[in-house]
């Protein structure tokens, strides 16, 4: 089975703390995503990568960053924490490259709270 | 750009009832895929289900089922005989096909389901 970890399952940080939310899959996958989840909005994408060092910006990349220096992890980037990014960020990956027509595979997700 | 629209926040049905989750889609490309995930309270997002636009046949995943209508851009799921573990948020998703550079997942807003007792 695939599987897809994050670093932290909750995370409390203060206003202007630089944020990393580490994520790693086992699988191979070509693909990864980090995304964050809000009541009455859904998943939004912020970023996405199809290949080590890739990076292409999602809907709302504005005040994250990301860093695919191995294959198998994504790192999303939080440079300066608001309390606007008080959210849930999961991750995701997928096989097929450079489509993501493919399954995605999240990860459990980390509930982020900005202090 | 795209748009997938879940229209019913909440819903409940008790145990071993039909129920049908309904998901409406806006877009003007021909080849696209369509998915519902399921995310149960404090678990991992997974898969429920998944259909290729080309394909006329409804896809079917056991008690899950598909009715895919491509002219209303309707694609709504049923689910059969409920068991508690199907309580959960879903999502209906939609990306659009072969296009390099471009294919980004785009997500209802989510149903919440309650199965009851």
């Amino acid at each position: 089975d695939v599987k897809v970890t994050q670093s932290s399952r909750y995370l409390v940080k203060r206003t202007g703390e630089k944020v990393f939310l580490e994520c790693v899959q086992d699988m191979d996958h070509e693909n990864m995503f980090w995304y964050r989840q809000d009541p009455g909005l859904g998943l939004r994408l912020i970023y996405f990568s199809y290949d080590v060092k890739m990076k292409e910006k999602g809907d709302i990349p504005e005040g994250y960053s990301v860093s695919r220096e191995k294959k198998e992890r994504f790192s999303l980037i939080l440079e300066s924490a608001s309390t606007n990014q008080t959210s849930m960020y999961l991750c995701a990956s997928s096989l097929t490259a450079p489509l993501s027509t493919d399954t995605q595979y999240f990860g459990p997700g980390t509930r982020l709270t900005v202090l | 750009a795209q748009t997938v629209t879940q229209s019913q926040p909440e819903m409940s049905v008790q145990e071993a009832e039909t129920v049908t989750l309904s998901c409406t889609y806006d877009t003007s490309e021909n080849n696209y895929y369509l998915f519902w995930y399921k995310q149960p309270p404090s678990r991992q997002m997974i898969l429920v289900i998944r259909q290729e636009a080309y394909k006329q046949q409804n896809a079917t995943e056991n008690r899950f089922s598909v009715n895919f209508q491509k002219a209303a851009k309707s694609f709504s799921l049923k689910i059969s005989d409920s068991q508690l573990g199907d309580t959960a948020m879903y999502f209906c998703a939609f990306i659009q096909g072969a296009n390099f550079g471009n294919e980004k997942l785009t997500f209802g807003t989510g149903t919440r389901l309650t199965i009851i007792p």
